[in-house]
């Protein structure tokens, strides 16, 4: 059973406006970890936000928060004040107890100048 | 730039054979992860090592083994290749937190 489920294959923002990613995931363990990555066109892997699954606060890194609705098992990243540079693919990836990693298929984001 | 190395960056081969790829982790990082891309399989997981012991099995073949040495360096084996195993694969390396660095990446191509 798919573990990460990124529903939007692409998605267009205008620059400076902010998007939102969707993420959901599935699992019954009472602790994890999500994560988001981006991987630009030159294919490398950049770490971008984390949530526990106890963190009480929605993570933010910069432009980038994270919304987790854990009662939804929904960690929706937030970019605000897109930029050309933030065009890419987006990963949400969860980690199991034991160190087991699950990623999702992605989302292509595109920002239109 | 990650500071994680991978080598080699490109790697061209033919069914049957055996290659080897090499990860430097950023300096200080314990922790050795190994990931798969793909186009039918997407992000995978491989497998962890923290400092030289195996940690965490993901969806790794029988025939692909990794092992970490002393100075923290680890090595991904693959061996009887198929052509389903022409992929990105990347190391990654942490200090034991959340926050992993991604190397560039080595593409096997399996002719």
């Amino acid at each position: 059973a798919q573990k990460i489920t990124q529903t939007q294959p692409g998605m267009f923002v205008q620059e400076k406006e902010a998007v939102t990613l969707d993420c959901t995931y599935d699992t019954s363990d009472q602790s994890y970890g999500l994560f988001w990555y981006k991987q630009p066109s030159s294919g490398e892997m950049i770490f971008l936000i984390y949530q526990g699954s106890y963190d009480e606060q929605n993570a933010t890194e910069g432009r980038y928060s994270l919304n987790f609705q854990k009662a939804r098992k929904s960690a929706n990243l937030v970019i605000s004040a897109s930029q050309l540079g933030d065009s890419a693919m987006y990963f949400c990836a969860m980690r199991r107890p034991g160190n087991q990693f699950y990623f999702g298929t992605g989302t292509s984001l595109t920002v239109i100048p | 730039d990650s500071g994680v190395t991978q080598t080699p960056k490109h790697l061209i081969t033919a069914t049957g054979q055996r290659v080897t790829l090499r990860c430097s982790p950023r300096s200080g990082d314990l922790s050795v992860y190994w990931y798969q891309q793909s186009l039918d399989q997407g992000l995978q997981f491989l497998i962890q090592y923290y400092n030289g012991e195996e940690r965490a099995k993901g969806n790794i073949l029988e025939r692909f083994s990794a092992q970490q040495f002393p100075d923290l360096h680890s090595e991904l084996n693959l061996s009887s290749l198929e052509l389903g195993d022409s992929a990105l694969y990347f190391c990654a390396s942490s200090v034991e937190g959340n926050e992993q660095f991604f190397g560039p990446g080595t593409r096997l191509t399996v002719l």
